[in-house]
């Protein structure tokens, strides 16, 4: 069974620009979580998606945001880069919601970097 | 809120010794998850180990257990017999009923030959 993939793997843009990322669960799997990593911060929660509706949001701007199909593939966009959005962006897609009982699997990653 | 704390930022163990990662957290609520993830050089995180609040019983998965005080509300790993293979960084996160993971900022892992 395929895992979850990412794309792209690694983004260039500069301050102002806006940004799309791509995750793809792996099969069956309905929900999907994103995360940003940066060396200060760590990894911190943004959203998660649940049968196209969004379930869960972390502490982050309007600036960031997401949407899920209904095949379960789920995109973040990014508006008005700042130079503080350059990190990797890791996607995970879950069984079911409830990480609990259901094990998270983590993309590769997209590593973003604002010029 | 929900904190977890990892306060060792790097660590190095010699290959087939034991090594223990520390994990502090704290919750307000009596029911919770805590987990080990590890992400190897090549990003791609994986789960290592689980742990359920409510058992008292400290999980273990082969080589890699946990030592789960839930009053000290610690939980640490300890990897024994390490191998090439287990150098990453390792972050302990907490999921409470609201499901959102808090994670640690991770240790990094080196295992000399």
């Amino acid at each position: 069974k395929a895992g979850v993939t990412q794309t792209p793997r690694y983004l260039i843009k500069t301050r102002g620009q806006q940004v799309t990322l791509s995750c793809s669960p792996i099969s069956g799997h309905r929900s999907v979580s994103w995360y940003q990593q940066t060396p200060g911060q760590g990894l911190q929660f943004l959203f998660e998606y649940f049968s196209e509706t969004q379930r869960n949001k972390g502490n982050f701007p309007g600036r960031f945001s997401g949407r899920q199909f209904s095949n379960s593939r789920s995109e973040m966009n990014v508006s008005t880069l700042e130079l503080g959005d350059s990190a990797l962006y890791l996607c995970a897609s879950s069984l079911a919601i409830s990480y609990r009982n259901n094990e998270q699997f983590f993309g590769p990653g997209t590593r973003l970097t604002v010029l | 809120a929900q904190t977890v704390t990892q306060s060792q930022p790097e660590m190095s163990v010699q290959e087939a010794e034991t090594v223990t990662l520390s994990c502090t957290y704290d919750t307000s609520e009596s029911d919770y998850y805590l987990f080990w993830y590890k992400q190897p050089p090549s990003r791609q995180m994986i789960l290592v180990i689980r742990q359920e609040a409510y058992k008292q019983q400290n999980a273990t998965e082969n080589r890699f257990s946990v030592n789960f005080q839930k009053a000290a509300k610690s939980f640490s790993l300890k990897i024994s017999d390490s191998q090439l293979g287990d150098a990453a960084m390792y972050f302990c996160a907490s999921s409470n009923r609201d499901d959102k993971i808090i994670f640690g900022k991770g240790t990094r892992l080196h295992i000399l030959p």
